[in-house]
C-alpha cells in the first residue's frame, strides 16, 4: 500500500457525462500528479500541483480540468466524455518537488459507453 | 524531446533465475532521475527502484539493482532469483523537468514479465 488512495476505483458512465476522480496523497507530501494510462497512449502525465498551485500541464484536454485544495486531496475533472477517454487515471504523490520518488495510488478505472 | 525506450514486449523466465529488462533513454538534460515500477494485473503502479544522473554507484533494493550506464544512455533492471510474484508488467520511466522545479514522469511502452514455475 502507497498511503496514496483514490476513489472510486471503478467507474462507467455514458459518452456526455461528466465524472469527477478524487486522491487524497500521501501523509505530508505536497505534490498530485495525474496520469492517464489506455492501451493506444501507454502511460501519459496530465497536470501536476503542488502545495496548492499548478507547476506543470502535460497531455491534458481542455475537457479535463483538476484542482488541489487547501487540504492537498486533489480532484480531476473529465467532461464532456467521449469512449476514447476510457482509461486507468492513476494519481501519484511525493513529498515536494525536484528529485522525490512520486508513489502512486491504485488508479481509477473509467469506462466510458 | 525525452524518451523513453524498452524493446522487449515481453519475457518469459524460471523461476529462481535472474533477469534483465532493457531501458534506453534519450536525454539533453544533464540532471534527470530513472525510475523502475511494476505493475501487476491488479492495477497498480509499485515503485521499485531510483536512480540519479548523478550517482555514482547503481542503485539496489533488495532483489532489485539497476544497471546503469550512462554514457550508453541505459537504465536496465536486474532482479536476482525471481519468483513468481514477479510475474507482472514493468516501466521504465525518466522525470523530466528541473531538479527545483516542476516535474513529470515519461514512462516507456513497459515489459510484460512472466515467471515460469
Amino acid at each position: 500500500d502507497s498511503g496514496v488512495t483514490q476513489t472510486p476505483k471503478h467507474l462507467i458512465t455514458a459518452t456526455g457525462q461528466r465524472v469527477t476522480l478524487r486522491c487524497s496523497p500521501r501523509s505530508g507530501d505536497l505534490s498530485v500528479y495525474w496520469y492517464q494510462q489506455s492501451l493506444d497512449q501507454g502511460l501519459q502525465f496530465l497536470i501536476h500541483y503542488y502545495n496548492g498551485e499548478e507547476r506543470a500541464k502535460g497531455n491534458i484536454l481542455e475537457r479535463f480540468s483538476a484542482q488541489q485544495f487547501p487540504d492537498l486531496h486533489s480532484e480531476l475533472n473529465l467532461s464532456s466524455l467521449e469512449l476514447g477517454d476510457s482509461a486507468l487515471y492513476f494519481c501519484a504523490s511525493s513529498v515536494g518537488i525536484g528529485t522525490d520518488t512520486q508513489y502512486f495510488g491504485p488508479g481509477t478505472r473509467l469506462t466510458v459507453l | 524531446a525525452q524518451k523513453i525506450t524498452q524493446t522487449q514486449p515481453g519475457m518469459f523466465v524460471q523461476e529462481k533465475e535472474a533477469v534483465t529488462l532493457d531501458c534506453t533513454y534519450d536525454t539533453s538534460d544533464p540532471s534527470y532521475g530513472l525510475f523502475w515500477y511494476k505493475q501487476p494485473s491488479s492495477g497498480e503502479m509499485i515503485f521499485l527502484i531510483y536512480q540519479g544522473s548523478y550517482d555514482q554507484q547503481n542503485a539496489t533494493e533488495g532483489r532489485y539493482s539497476l544497471n546503469f550506464q550512462k554514457a550508453r544512455k541505459s537504465a536496465n533492471l536486474v532482479i536476482s532469483a525471481s519468483q513468481l510474484g514477479d510475474s507482472a508488467m514493468y516501466f521504465c520511466a525518466m522525470r523530466e523537468g528541473h531538479r527545483l522545479g516542476a516535474q513529470k514522469l515519461v514512462f516507456g511502452q513497459g515489459t510484460r514479465l512472466t515467471i515460469n514455475p
